[in-house]
């Protein structure tokens, strides 16, 4: 009973590379998240996925791309790696029209950008 | 500009007293609220929901109140308990669609 899995736990970039996070869920879901939870902010939303196929920018998209692979996978990638994106991601996933359920989230990815 | 905002960053709480925690929201479309508690390095946890229709819900030893005409949710815990010792985020969307919108979070600590 997995639910939402998210690798790698740590990761440290350079400024400039590139990396993707990963998240699986097998809930069998439709809709899927990606947060970033920094200090004094909450969590942000950075992409969605309403459905297999679909993808849409939240509310701090720039700086990131998502794939939705398949029903189950959601990938965030960052392109070329910033200090400013050093932060706690979280992948979440809710069954669709039924927002009051909330997401499950995942355990979390520890970014730091050096 | 903060749409959820949850403006104690902490609050302390003996055992088996009652917790408050507040909610103000700025945006009138929200429609769902949801409350969620988070343990350290581990992913937010689902607590409990409300819609706009209701003006309480409860759980065990977890109540919502919704204030519409004042844009306020509070989440109250009775008895309060050592293990709900965590952060609290509370989070809202607008008309049923997929994007919730979080509060910063207050950390609740209870003393035994």
């Amino acid at each position: 009973n997995a639910g939402v899995t998210q690798t790698p736990k740590f990761q440290v970039l350079k400024t400039g590379q590139s990396m993707t996070l990963q998240c699986a869920q097998d809930m069998n879901h439709n809709s899927m998240y990606w947060y970033r939870q920094d200090p004094g902010m909450g969590l942000r939303l950075i992409y969605y996925s309403a459905s297999e196929g679909t993808t849409d920018k939240g509310e701090v998209p720039n700086g990131y791309n998502v794939s939705r692979l398949n029903k189950r996978e959601f990938s965030l990638r960052l392109e070329s790696a910033a200090p400013s994106q050093t932060s706690v991601y979280f992948c979440a996933s809710s069954e669709q029209g039924l927002p009051n359920y909330g997401y499950t989230f995942g355990s979390g990815t520890r970014l730091t950008v050096v | 500009d903060q749409q959820v905002k949850q403006n104690s960053p902490s609050l302390s709480v003996q055992e088996g007293r009652i917790s408050i925690l507040n909610c103000d929201y700025t945006n009138s479309m929200f429609d769902y609220f949801l409350w969620y508690k988070k343990y350290p390095a581990e992913g937010p946890t689902f607590l409990i929901s409300i819609s706009s229709i209701k003006d309480k819900n409860e759980d065990g030893r977890f109540t919502v109140f919704l204030n519409k005409s004042a844009k306020h949710l509070s989440l109250h815990i009775v008895p309060s308990q050592p293990g709900d010792s965590a952060v609290y985020f509370c989070a809202a969307s607008a008309g049923g669609t997929y994007k919730y919108i979080f509060g910063t979070g207050t950390r609740l600590k209870v003393l035994a």
